[in-house]
């Protein structure tokens, strides 16, 4: 199954800053998905990144807030702008994995846990 | 819109105490009912995927069932390293996303 790695794994952040997330998985995939994990809450999905193409967001999601990259088939980023207090959460990249796994699994990242003061 | 809803939120048991969590879930059109293992500090790994009702799949002491509502996780005799938060999701419709439960946290005391 696809190795997906992401850094940073935990920061700090002060108010009013961004931060971005990088998203490495070790084969090419199509479709990469930014999920978010709030504390007590389920796993929600930010948007659906493709390579060569604008980012697709979910609803009370939008790209001023979480602008993505995804500048080839391996790679994504990203990024938590203008950082409130409330966006303190787990950021989770993940991929769909035709592997192992079998096909339409996800498979995810160990999560960018952020911390906003 | 779909939706999910996990219970217990905490289980606390014996080693060796065996118990089952559940998943309900309303959705258009079940493409997938999947099943994730997530310790503390990790993401989630994948456990199990079914797709129709009485389907049913194990994978050591973790067996897990569906119906046309439901979807329960049985634990057997579990250990301590069986403790973790388990995720219930479903993918429905023409949709591509997965709709995630907030999960079970279970905890096996030796």
């Amino acid at each position: 199954s696809a190795v997906i790695s992401q850094k940073p794994s935990r920061d700090i952040c002060q108010r009013g800053t961004s931060l971005t997330i990088q998203c490495q998985v070790d084969s090419q995939v199509t479709m990469m998905f930014w999920y978010r994990q709030q504390p007590g809450q389920s796993l929600t999905l930010i948007a659906t990144a493709n390579q060569g193409s604008e980012a697709t967001y979910e609803s009370g999601f939008v790209i001023d807030k979480f602008p993505i990259s995804r500048p080839n088939l391996t790679f994504s980023t990203l990024t938590v702008s203008n950082m409130s207090p409330e966006d303190s959460s787990i950021y989770l990249c993940s991929v769909e994995d035709g592997g192992q796994t079998g096909a339409n699994v996800l498979t995810f990242g160990a999560g960018s846990r952020l911390t906003v003061l | 819109e779909d939706q999910v809803t996990q219970s217990p939120e905490a289980l606390r048991l014996q080693e060796g105490e065996s118990s089952s969590l559940n998943c309900s879930y309303t959705v258009s059109g079940l493409r997938g009912l999947f099943w994730y293992r997530q310790d503390p500090g990790k993401g989630p790994e994948f456990l199990f995927t079914l797709y129709s009702a009485g389907e049913e799949k194990e994978k050591e002491r973790l067996k897990a069932t569906l119906t046309k509502k439901e979807s329960f996780l049985h634990i057997t005799a579990p250990k301590p390293e069986d403790s973790a938060t388990y995720l219930c999701a479903v993918r429905g419709g023409s949709n591509y996303k997965l709709t995630f439960g907030k999960g079970t946290l279970l905890t096996v005391n030796p």
